[in-house]
């Protein structure tokens, strides 16, 4: 069976401070990994996904996930918190054609 | 190019009432996906089309929702009877035909449906 645990609900931090997200999932194939950022009241927009090239992966808006297959997991980070992370981010693992999303992280930046 | 395009992007009915939700895909994207977002919540699985395979419809709540795609393109949702707890954000999602498997989903801006 496959799944995603978003093991924060919400997390806060200072601007300019360092951003961790955390997710884990199980899947009983080599998965691919994705993930997902909401702004209020917009779409859902790829921030970065895993394809096996490397296990370190860079996105959009200087956030980096690392995929780390003995514990099962693909945090996201960024260095330094910017007013506008601000947002829901999803975590989601594909296996085949089916798309298992976790239930998100609601990223607050404290000016 | 175009993007997932949504319609309408907003939706108010009365308890009760049938409601249609639009999603035309990516042109030339095989897959595609509905989701619900209830307030706060993640993305809860509702049905997945390829092709011209037979739906997974393993989400869909209750026989009250129903959707169909016609020649693999657009898509219709359609929500009978519908009831207050049916408010949420519909999103609608495509994928490429094929490829290596960490091809993403394409997201629309959604239809938020408000049932008074």
């Amino acid at each position: 069976a496959q799944s995603v645990t978003q093991l924060d609900s919400h997390v806060s931090v200072s601007e300019g401070t360092p951003v961790l997200l955390r997710c884990n999932y199980s899947s009983s194939y080599s998965p691919s990994l994705f993930w997902y950022v909401q702004h209020p009241n917009k779409g859902l927009q790829l921030l970065l996904k895993y394809t096996s090239a490397a296990t370190l992966v860079k996105g959009i808006n200087g956030f980096e996930a690392e995929f780390k297959k003995s514990e099962t997991s693909f945090h996201l980070t960024k260095p330094s918190a910017h007013m506008s992370d601000a947002a829901e981010y999803f975590c989601v693992v594909r296996t085949g054609n089916q798309f298992y999303f976790g239930t998100g992280t609601s990223l607050t930046v404290i000016p | 190019g175009a993007g997932v395009s949504q319609s309408p992007s907003n939706k108010v009915t009365e308890k009760g009432k049938d409601v249609e939700l639009r999603c035309d895909p990516i042109s030339g994207h095989t897959a595609l996906y509905w989701y619900r977002q209830s307030l706060g919540q993640g993305l809860e699985f509702l049905i997945y089309f390829q092709g011209n395979s037979a739906p997974d419809k393993s989400g869909l709540p209750s026989d009250r929702f129903s959707a169909e795609r016609t020649g693999g393109s657009v898509s219709t949702l359609t929500i009978q009877r519908t009831q207050q707890e049916d408010s949420a954000v519909y999103l609608c999602a495509s994928t490429p035909p094929g490829g290596p498997s960490y091809n993403e989903q394409f997201f629309g801006p959604g239809t938020r449906l408000t049932v008074l």
